[in-house]
């Protein structure tokens, strides 16, 4: 089978503008989450979504959204972008939400300027 | 923030010593797992262990699991340079998928 990939890997933006990032899921995981990853604030959970709806949200603001397709495909977009946005973006997805594995992507790394 | 705290944050030993990181988290767990990430990419499953389980064993590496004291210890033997990456620890909290993660332990080994 083939891994978690996540669409784009690098991307540069500037302040303001807006960003989606693309999270393509295991053949067969439904559940897909969505990590931050800063020097300053470590792994953050964002959001998870399963059967195209979203069980569980991490804290941050609401310039960060995600959305799940019918074919488990998920994007995550952030809004009016400011300079600590910059991270790395992790997606993982599992079977199911009832804990265990997660199998994470190569993650997209978002510089903003 | 982080749930948990890992111990030492920076580990450098020489290839084939045993290299042991620690973790502690806070609130009650239904398990914990280790993960490990070599140079800002994904992030690569290692090990799962249970709540009911105290210790763990895949291929080079232990885990221990002490639900009483909170914490867990990640033992990788005889080390390689191919070991040379951050080690984190996440716990789900409780929920389901949302893994909190400790800062990580950056491991060097030295040839």
């Amino acid at each position: 089978k083939a891994g978690v990939t996540q669409t784009p890997r690098y991307l540069i933006k500037t302040r303001g503008q807006q960003v989606t990032l693309s999270c393509s899921p295991i053949s067969g995981h439904r559940s897909v989450s969505w990590y931050q990853q800063t020097p300053g604030q470590g792994l953050q959970f964002l959001f998870e979504y399963f059967s195209e709806t979203q069980r569980n949200k991490g804290n941050f603001p609401g310039r960060f959204s995600g959305r799940q397709f019918s074919n488990s495909r998920s994007e995550m977009n952030v809004s009016t972008l400011e300079l600590g946005d910059s991270a790395l973006y992790l997606c993982a997805s599992s079977l199911s939400l009832a804990g265990g594995l997660q199998f994470f992507g190569p993650g997209t790394r978002l510089t903003v300027l | 923030s982080q749930q948990g705290e890992e111990d030492p944050q920076a580990l450098s030993i020489q290839e084939g010593e045993n290299a042991t990181m620690n973790c502690s988290y806070k609130t009650s767990i239904n398990n914990l797992q280790w993960y490990r990430q070599n140079s800002g990419r994904g992030l690569v499953h290692l090990i799962l262990i249970r709540s009911n389980e105290r210790e763990k064993h895949s291929g080079r590496l232990r885990v221990t699991l002490d639900t009483s004291k909170k914490s867990s210890s990640l033992l990788i033997t005889a080390s390689r340079a191919a070991d040379t990456a951050s080690y984190f620890c996440a716990t789900d909290g409780g929920f389901a998928q949302k893994l909190v993660f400790g800062q990580g332990t950056r491991l060097t080994i030295n040839p």
